[in-house]
């Protein structure tokens, strides 16, 4: 079975200052790691996918499989970023499966 | 059109009713899903269809229901309802079951079992 840990609820940073949300996962498969995004009184949304290896809204997160997570990251953080953040895993068998969510405030 | 749809917005019914959620999509998906999610927790599959067909239930006790009957439109029954049913009930459709594929959620229908 596959699991999905994200250990921080809740992020406070400093507009301009770097953010980091930390996702680690245990799966025995190939793994595909999804991080969604959902800003105040909107629908969830695909943020980035691992296979895409992209850069949206200045945020990037890598796939390290040594170390089992897909952290994402951004280097300076705006005030447009405050939001609940899910990591999420695809399985073998089409499951998607989420973590717990991290919520972040970007203050002014 | 580039939304899922889902009616209705919210749902206020009691145990013994029985009521139906829809979720409709115009973009030619041919997967699509429900999720149920409580207060402060994240989204938990229950159901998959795969080109109408049901590919996935996430062992949903049998007063949920879940219906295609056609490529856009997806249905979710509800019978004799426990107020711990109580949920934010999501859709979401894809393209298909490929890899990777991104999933579009729905707004959500706010269900009130008393």
């Amino acid at each position: 079975a596959q699991r999905v840990t994200q250990p921080e609820k809740l992020l406070s940073v400093f507009k301009g200052a770097p953010v980091e949300l930390k996702c680690n996962y245990s799966y025995s498969g190939s793994p595909e790691l999804f991080w969604y995004v959902q800003y105040s009184r909107q629908r969830l949304q695909l943020l980035l996918r691992h296979i895409s290896r992209e850069s949206i809204k200045g945020f990037t997160a890598d796939l390290n499989k040594g170390e089992t997570s897909f952290h994402l990251k951004k280097p300076f953080a705006q005030e447009e970023d405050s939001a609940m953040y899910y990591c999420a895993l695809r399985s073998n068998d089409y499951k998607l499966s989420f973590g717990a969510g991290t919520t972040v405030t970007v203050r002014a | 059109d580039t939304e899922v749809t889902q009616t209705p917005k919210h749902l206020v019914m009691g145990m013994t009713n029985k009521k139906s959620l829809k979720c409709e999509q115009h973009m030619g998906h041919r997967a699509m899903y429900w999720y149920k999610q409580k207060a402060k927790k994240p989204p938990e599959l229950m159901f998959v269809y795969s080109y109408e067909k049901l590919s996935i239930n996430e062992s949903v006790p049998s007063r949920f229901s879940p219906e295609c009957p056609n490529s856009s439109l997806l249905n979710l029954h509800l019978h004799a309802l426990q107020p711990e049913d109580s949920a934010l009930y999501l859709c979401a459709s894809s393209q298909d079951l490929g890899s990777s594929r991104e999933q579009f959620f729905g707004p959500g229908t706010r269900l009130t079992v008393l």
